[in-house]
């Protein structure tokens, strides 16, 4: 199975600061075939990002996604205070589907 | 609008079984891959199963192969995740999302305790 390490675990920054968010596959992921999602306490993951770089339904253009092979990104361009919550990967090019471990954003 | 209600948790003892169910709405159920995720408390994401538009194709995780089986009833737009054998690992919430690869749309989630 493809496994996903996500870096760092734990990004402190202010709103209005730049966050990049790093997702890296234990191989190639297939058609870069990379999902990234947004998760608040006690809600349920919101997609942000498939096909590494496509934004889902009413994303923000502040969130972008790049990468290809092993080695993907997420970047907010400036932080809204909404955007302080934890960021998972999961790639959807293999089977099983993995999910990274997770990247916690938070208010420094 | 597109919803996805999960019920069915609680708690129940090792060995023990229990039932999920996922009613959707918003959309056409049989047109669409569905899957069931979980996540321990405290813990990150994990996929557990997936079952194609038509039914005819399940998938699941290592750890629930013989244990878990998930089926989908389009007639009641409802997608279904049956339990047994249920281990303490098995412990956590589980999400049912519309699923194209990837969650397109996630229900708020059902949370399974399993202990004694």
């Amino acid at each position: 199975e493809i496994v996903l390490t996500q870096s760092p675990g734990t990004l402190s920054l202010s709103p209005g600061e730049r966050a990049t968010l790093s997702c890296r596959a234990s191989q190639s992921v297939s058609n870069n075939y990379v999902a990234w999602y947004q998760q608040k306490p006690g809600q349920s993951p919101r997609p942000l990002i498939y096909g590494a770089s496509s934004r889902a339904t009413g994303i923000p253009d502040r969130f972008s996604g790049s990468g290809s092979g092993t080695d993907f990104t997420l970047t907010i361009s400036s932080l809204e205070p909404e955007d302080f919550a934890v960021y998972y990967c999961q790639q959807y090019g293999d089977s099983p589907r993995t999910f990274g471990q997770g990247t916690k954003v938070e208010i420094k | 609008e597109v919803q996805l209600v999960e019920s069915g948790g609680g708690l129940v003892q090792p060995g023990g079984s229990l039932r999920l169910s996922c009613a959707v709405s918003g959309f056409t159920l049989s047109h669409y891959g569905m899957a069931w995720v979980r996540q321990a408390p405290g813990k990150g994401l994990h996929w557990v199963s997936g079952i194609s538009a038509s039914g005819d194709t399940t998938f699941y995780v290592d750890a629930v192969k013989g244990r878990f089986t998930i089926s989908r009833d389009n007639s009641k737009n409802t997608l279904y995740l049956q339990m047994n054998s249920l281990t303490v690992a098995d412990t956590a919430v589980y999400y049912c999302a519309k699923w194209n690869g990837y969650g397109e749309n996630w229900g708020q989630g059902t949370l399974v305790t399993v202990s004694s």
